[in-house]
């Protein structure tokens, strides 16, 4: 089985600007979670999506936004851009109940100058 | 409120010593409780989860947590470490009552292994 697959890898972005983030999960998983990964904050959760509803939200701007489509794919849009958004955003995916594992990405860093 | 605090950044260890990384939690229920680990340049790794049972889980490359309802407390754990095991772990926890709880994640230790 394929494992979770996030594009872009890398991007680099100028403050204003807006950025899509991709997520893909593994075959059968409908739960796909974002975080926000910095040296200074840890692992800071976005949202959390189950068959294209939010099920979950983290203490994040509404600047940040997310969606799921009915292929479980998942997008995450940040828009006007900040110095302090710079970060490695990791998607994980998981099976429905609360008691399972979640499988991550490589991540996609960001960099925003 | 769910919280876990990894009250170490950093854990340093000789090669074949035991090795501990330390994590308490506090939740309203009962937990789910997990441990992942980072290498450089990679996304988290499921390492070993408790759900119910016996308190000692094993894991994945000889790794263990104990968990401890008293000291609301889920160690990890392994009796000999290897260079290898340098890396990021991160405790995890999830309250079972609710499938709209969100899994929460330790500000993570840095774990490093000298020959």
């Amino acid at each position: 089985k394929a494992g979770v697959t996030q594009t872009p890898r890398y991007l680099i972005k100028t403050r204003g600007q807006q950025v899509t983030l991709s997520c893909s999960p593994i075959s059968g998983h409908r739960s796909v979670s974002w975080y926000q990964q910095t040296p200074g904050q840890g692992l800071q959760f976005l949202f959390e999506y189950f068959s294209e509803t939010q099920r979950n939200k983290g203490n994040f701007p509404g600047r940040f936004s997310g969606r799921q489509f009915s292929n479980s794919r998942s997008e995450m849009n940040v828009s006007t851009l900040e110095l302090g958004d710079s970060a490695l955003y990791l998607c994980a995916s998981s099976l429905e109940t609360t008691q399972n594992i979640q499988y991550f990405g490589a991540g996609t860093r960001l960099s925003v100058l | 409120a769910q919280s876990v605090a990894q009250p170490e950044d950093q854990v340093n260890v000789a090669e074949g010593n035991p090795l501990t990384v330390k994590c308490t939690y506090s939740v309203s229920g009962n937990p789910y409780l997990f441990w992942y680990v980072q290498y450089p340049n990679r996304g988290l790794q499921f390492l070993l989860k408790y759900i119910t049972g016996d308190n000692l889980v094993k894991g994945s490359y000889g790794f263990e947590a104990e968990f401890n309802k008293s000291q609301t407390s889920f160690h990890l754990k392994k009796p000999s470490a290897l260079v290898s095991d340098s890396a990021l772990y991160f405790c995890a926890v999830r309250d079972r009552g609710s499938s709209a709880s969100k899994i929460i994640f330790g500000s993570g230790t840095r774990l490093s292994i000298r020959p």
